[in-house]
């Protein structure tokens, strides 16, 4: 079966400090992959998507970038982190040729202080 | 566009009873996947339920129905018996069926059972 693993789990950084959040997928190949953030009382705003190694598409122009440098791992970064950064970030996968359905990893609890 | 809107942004329920969590969409695609997720205390996104816009009956999982009126772009979410474990967040989200499979999420209901 299919697993989706976040680290960290929860991360507190200083403002102007970098960032890397890591996600990976188990027991499946060439899956489509996401980053969405979710700011405290709201729902979900996508923010980048990939749908193969080296291939990053942007939802909302920011502070972060992502990458995809094997299969089925996607990072989320950033050079230097901005209070508005803070929030619970959320990586998911579909399918690749099925992508009906997206299914989440554990998230990532971030605050910047 | 696509938008997601659910208008309820608390409810709360007896434990056993019956509830109905409200969402409307607003689309011109003919083509299109409804979802609830639910989203308990420990934050993980739980799928509850898939709808395909192109099918006309309502889909079922177990205690959990929707009532899906595409004409109306209306896609509720009833909870049948509900249990001290449904106690979370619910949202309602909308995936265009072709090109970027980019979920449009409601603002969420946050659902409350009561002993």
């Amino acid at each position: 079966s299919q697993t989706i693993h976040q680290w960290p789990a929860t991360l507190v950084q200083p403002v102007g400090s970098p960032l890397s959040l890591e996600c990976t997928v188990e027991g499946t190949s060439n899956p489509n992959l996401y980053w969405y953030r979710q700011a405290a009382g709201r729902g979900l705003q996508l923010l980048f998507y990939s749908v193969g190694i080296g291939q990053i598409s942007s939802e909302v122009p920011q502070n972060l970038s992502a990458s995809r440098p094997q299969d089925r791992q996607f990072i989320l970064s950033s050079k230097k982190l901005l209070l508005s950064d803070s929030g619970f970030y959320l990586c998911a996968w579909t399918p690749a040729g099925a992508p009906d359905t997206q299914y989440f990893g554990p998230g990532t609890r971030l605050t910047v202080l | 566009a696509q938008t997601v809107t659910q208008s309820q942004p608390e409810m709360s329920v007896q434990e056993a009873e019956t509830v109905t969590l409200s969402c409307t969409y607003d689309t011109s695609e003919s083509n299109y996947y409804l979802f609830w997720y639910k989203q308990p205390p420990s934050r993980q996104m739980i799928l509850v339920i898939r709808q395909e816009a192109y099918k006309q009956q309502n889909a079922t999982e177990n205690r959990f129905s929707v009532n899906f009126q595409k004409a109306a772009k209306s896609f509720s979410l009833k909870i049948s018996d509900s249990q001290l474990g449904d106690t979370a967040m619910y949202f309602c989200a909308f995936m265009k069926t072709f090109g970027n499979e980019k979920l449009t999420f409601g603002t969420g209901t946050r659902l409350t059972i009561i002993p």
